[in-house]
C-alpha cells in the first residue's frame, strides 16, 4: 500500500511569488491534514479536510495560505505571495478516521525555501 | 489546553546504552500521547501511543513509553541503542477532536 505522498520534495522560490504543494493521502483516507515546520520550532497543525470540506482551518497563518481538495481525494495548499517566514517544512497527513486515537500517517514533506 | 514539553534538544548515547527521551504533557482532559520518529530525508513514522488501554506502551524497534500520570510524564525508552536509532523524535498529544500538537522533538545522536 502506498504511503502519503507529497510534491515536490524541495522548492526554491522569490519572495513574492506563488508556490503549490501538492499531497496525495493513502488510498480511502477521508481525512487529510497539513502541519508546517518552521526551522528551530515545532510542528504545527495547520488545518484539517474530511473529504473535501475543511473541517478545522484554525492554524492557517494567515489569508496568503488557500487550501484545496477537490472531489476528497489530493489536496494542494497555496502559498501566494510567498513571504520569507513562510520557510520551513511542510508536512501532510491522513488517517482513515477522525478519533483523537486513530493514526496519523505522514508523508516526506516539502521543504520550501523562500528567498 | 493541551501540550507537550520535550526535554533536551539533543541526546547523545553510546551504542548499546539505554536511550532515554523525556516528555511531559499537560492536559485539562485524560490525555492521548504519541511518540513519532524522522530518520533523515523521511516522513515521520509513529513508534507508539498511548489510548488509556494500559500505562506500558510497547512501540516498534524495541522502544516502551509509560504514562505517569502523577508525574505528567511519557518519557521514552529503549534498553539499548543501535546506530539505525539515529533520528529526531517527537513527543505530541492528540487535541480533540483530530488535531495534534507536537512538542518541539529531540535529535538522537548514537556513538559508536
Amino acid at each position: 500500500e502506498a504511503g502519503v505522498t507529497q510534491f515536490p520534495s524541495h522548492s526554491v522560490i522569490e519572495k513574492g511569488q506563488t508556490v503549490t504543494l501538492r499531497c496525495d493521502p493513502i488510498s480511502g483516507h477521508d481525512n487529510l491534514y497539513w502541519y508546517r515546520r518552521v526551522m528551530g520550532k515545532e510542528i504545527k497543525f495547520l488545518l484539517h479536510f474530511v473529504k473535501e470540506s475543511k473541517q478545522d482551518e484554525s492554524g492557517m497563518p494567515n489569508n496568503r495560505f488557500l487550501a484545496e481538495r477537490t472531489g476528497g481525494t489530493y489536496s494542494t495548499l497555496k502559498v501566494q505571495p510567498a513571504e520569507l517566514e513562510d520557510s520551513g517544512v511542510y508536512f501532510c497527513a491522513s488517517s482513515q478516521g477522525v478519533r483523537s486515537t486513530d493514526t496519523q500517517y505522514f508523508g516526506p514533506g516539502t521543504r520550501l525555501t523562500v528567498l | 489546553a493541551q501540550s507537550v514539553t520535550q526535554l533536551g534538544s539533543h541526546v547523545s548515547v553510546s551504542e548499546g546504552a539505554l536511550v532515554l527521551l523525556r516528555c511531559n504533557y499537560s492536559s485539562s482532559v485524560p490525555p492521548y500521547l504519541f511518540w513519532y520518529v524522522q530518520y533523515p530525508n523521511q516522513g515521520l513514522q509513529l513508534l507508539l501511543k498511548y489510548t488509556s488501554a494500559a500505562t506500558l506502551v510497547k512501540g516498534i524497534n524495541g522502544f516502551e513509553a509509560e504514562f505517569k500520570k502523577s508525574e505528567t510524564s511519557f518519557h521514552l525508552t529503549k534498553p539499548s541503542a543501535h546506530m539505525s536509532d539515529a533520528a529526531e523524535y517527537f513527543c505530541a498529544v492528540s487535541v480533540p477532536p483530530s488535531k495534534i500538537i507536537f512538542g518541539s522533538g529531540t535529535r538522537l545522536s548514537i556513538r559508536p
